[in-house]
């Protein structure tokens, strides 16, 4: 089972609004990560979370709020966006294998978020 | 800063054709190559490749790396049309941590007419 759930599917927010996107995986993965992929775009990475603790942040706005309450489960905390942060937002999971070794990234089926 | 450049961008076939797509990297400390498809939703996992040489295959699909001349190369024999969609080369590099995410190139955008 390579199963990432995200919800919600869909999401429509003013600019004013706070809302979350959730992601969960019960792979025993312990690194979780946040992608947002435009239209016609590749899928560009902006937080990882290693052992929950988060490892990355791609210089990404603090309008996004990742947050990894355990191995399980990856929110991310939505406040103030713009329309241009309309797009998909993607959840993966992967196991963590030593340096010299990949790591195979199962991605969820993402989240639809525009922002009106 | 890492950099994957994916040829062609598009690419229309007739079913039953044999297609190749490329993917050409710069990055640091290499950790593994990545193939996604991808139709009108999340990326679907295909290969990951980490030994230079060695040809990962399933069913109608092949990939080789290439790490000396930093290439992979994605093969698919008697195409049939549900294998239109967006093929996605990734590269994860390595930051020094566990998991490093991926840097994805811009797709192959393949179609497959019957």
């Amino acid at each position: 089972d390579t199963e990432v759930t995200q919800t919600p599917k869909h999401l429509v927010m003013g600019m004013t609004n706070k809302k979350s996107l959730k992601c969960e995986q019960h792979m025993g993965h312990r690194a979780m990560y946040w992608y947002k992929q435009k239209a016609k775009k590749p899928p560009e990475l902006m937080f990882v979370y290693s052992y929950e603790k988060l490892s990355i942040n791609e210089s990404v706005p603090s309008r996004f709020s990742p947050e990894c309450p355990n191995s399980s489960l990856l929110n991310l905390h939505l406040h103030a966006l713009q329309p241009e942060d309309s797009a998909l937002y993607l959840c993966a999971s992967s196991l963590i294998r030593a340096i010299h070794s990949g790591n195979t990234i199962y991605f969820g089926e993402g989240s639809w978020l525009t922002v009106v | 800063e890492d950099k994957v450049v994916q040829s062609p961008l598009s690419l229309v076939v007739h079913e039953g054709d044999t297609v190749t797509l490329n993917c050409s990297y710069e990055v640091t400390n290499f950790r593994s190559l990545l193939w996604y498809k991808q139709e009108k939703k999340a990326p679907t996992f295909l290969f990951m490749l980490t030994s230079s040489g060695i040809e990962k295959k399933s069913g109608r699909l092949s990939s080789i790396l290439d790490k000396k001349e930093l290439f992979s190369i994605l093969n698919i024999t008697a195409t049939q049309t549900g294998d239109s969609a967006v093929y996605l080369c990734a590269v994860e590099g390595g930051r020094g941590g566990g998991a490093d995410g991926l840097t994805f190139g811009k797709g192959t955008h393949l179609i497959i007419q019957p």
